[in-house]
């Protein structure tokens, strides 16, 4: 199964553009790239989700390079209400629609007045 | 909106007690999830569903069984509790596909059981 790393912390100002990286040396050909952020007390929530290339939304883009060994969540000019965890997830496919999702251990992003 | 509602927000229990976490879901997906956060440590996955009846054991099974008997409901059960079961629980689901048809890795969590084992 893709085990999942990323950085313990990160700080930003408002107004800046931040980039946090996930790698998962051994995605397998079938695994999407999701990001969730958290906030104290509450469940995760989905942000953003890719498979190649680049994707982008309202929320943030999500850069996979060609080997998909790593995947970057950027978030263009912060706020302060985007202090939070973010957590890349990259699924597996055991048999038929079981899927094992597992989570990296996550990143605290604390973005600074 | 989706909605996985967690039966208990805070939970106290004794050592050696059996635990019950209960968690339901409204839109009719396939797969559900129950995960366990610490400090430091983030989200394992204890087990899985993928239908009804069906479990996958997930990071870390241990102390932990689960039941599936409907497509709504998913319950974490701890046979005899212990004070390192002391977690945040957290239940999330999940449809198999998208709206466009697509797979989907979009999970839809609760909002967490605090659970205390004394």
């Amino acid at each position: 199964l893709a085990k999942t790393t990323q950085p313990i912390s990160m700080d930003s100002y408002e107004g800046q553009e931040v980039n946090i990286t996930c790698s998962h040396n051994n995605i397998a050909t079938n695994d999407y790239i999701t990001w969730y952020q958290q906030f104290p007390s509450q469940g995760p929530r989905f942000i953003i989700q890719g498979y190649k290339t680049k994707v982008t939304n309202e929320v943030a883009s999500l850069f996979i390079p060609a080997d998909r060994k790593s995947s970057t969540l950027s978030l263009p000019r912060v706020s302060l209400s985007d202090t939070a965890v973010y957590y890349c997830l990259v699924g597996a496919l055991l048999s038929g629609s079981a899927r094992q999702l597992t989570f990296g251990s996550g990143t605290q992003l604390t973005v600074l007045p | 909106d989706v909605k996985v509602t967690q039966s208990s927000r805070y939970l106290v229990k004794r050592t050696g007690e059996k635990v019950f976490l209960e968690c339901v879901q409204d839109m009719d997906h396939e797969n559900m999830f129950w995960y366990r956060q610490d400090p430091g440590l983030g989200l394992r996955l204890i087990y899985f569903s993928y239908d009804v009846k069906m479990k996958e054991k997930g990071d870390i099974p241990e102390g932990y069984s689960v039941s599936r008997e409907k497509k709504e409901r998913f319950s974490l059960i701890l046979e005899s509790a212990s004070t390192n079961q002391t977690s945040m629980y957290l239940c999330a689901s999940r449809p198999n596909r998208d709206r466009e048809g697509g797979t989907n890795e979009k999970l839809f969590f609760g909002s967490g059981t605090q659970l205390s084992v004394l």
